[in-house]
């Protein structure tokens, strides 16, 4: 099992580029959902999934776009980069909710925007 | 003022000594209490998990929630130089993830 993985692992854009950060898991969890963290500011959620073709809103939506098309990738992507968008971004899952099943993180992605 | 806090650090101990990390928070709904150990550069891994008040021990961690202060803590004995990480609290009133509430983490140096 590789767990949860996230692609790239550092990207530098300039203000106003997009991009799609990746995300998999091979566990066949239904549940996934991306967060950023930055300096502070613990973790905070930015979209979640709770399976193929179902996703939602978190704390911080703003300027993201998420879909899930199948039950291993949710790929987040960013419109229009601004420097508020500076962060290091982490992609987890889990099969349940949290009283049955832990929550898996992966590695993260750090962005900057210039 | 922020649903969680946490002190952020840094903490610096030397090897062998005992830990003690804490929370604060203000939403008396919360019930569902973690810890989540980060590594440098890595992803957050669960730690330790608490439903309601009263201490958790697992290994030379423990953890335990006071819902009438409204405070928890994560205690670690006889630490260790891999011990070194920031040290995230979260919590929750329900049972979904999304509605988790993260602490900003503890940054915890264990000095050989």
């Amino acid at each position: 099992n590789a767990g949860v993985t996230q692609t790239p692992k550092f990207q530098v854009l300039k203000t106003g580029q997009s991009m799609t950060l990746q995300c998999a898991q091979d566990m066949n969890h239904e549940y996934m959902s991306w967060y950023r963290q930055d300096p502070g500011m613990g973790l905070r959620l930015i979209h979640y999934s709770v399976g193929a073709g179902i996703t939602d809103q978190g704390e911080v939506p703003n300027g993201y776009n998420v879909s899930r098309s199948t039950t291993e990738d949710f790929p987040l992507r960013l419109l229009s980069a601004a420097p508020s968008q500076t962060s290091v971004y982490f992609c987890a899952s889990s099969s349940s909710g949290l009283h049955t099943d832990t929550q898996y993180f992966g590695p993260g992605t750090r962005l900057t925007v210039l | 003022q922020k649903e969680v806090e946490q002190d952020p650090g840094p903490l610096s101990v030397p090897e062998g000594a005992i830990v003690s990390l804490n929370c604060t928070y203000s939403n008396s709904a919360f019930q569902y209490f973690m810890w989540y150990r980060q590594y440098s550069r890595k992803g957050p891994e669960l730690l330790m998990y608490t439903y309601s008040s009263g201490n958790k021990e697992d290994g030379r961690f423990t953890a335990q929630v006071d819902k009438s202060s409204k405070y928890i803590s994560l205690f670690i004995r006889d630490s260790q130089p891999s011990d070194s990480a920031t040290y995230l609290c979260a919590m929750s009133a329900q049972t979904s993830y999304d509605k988790v509430i993260f602490g900003p983490g503890t940054s915890l140096s264990v000095i050989p």
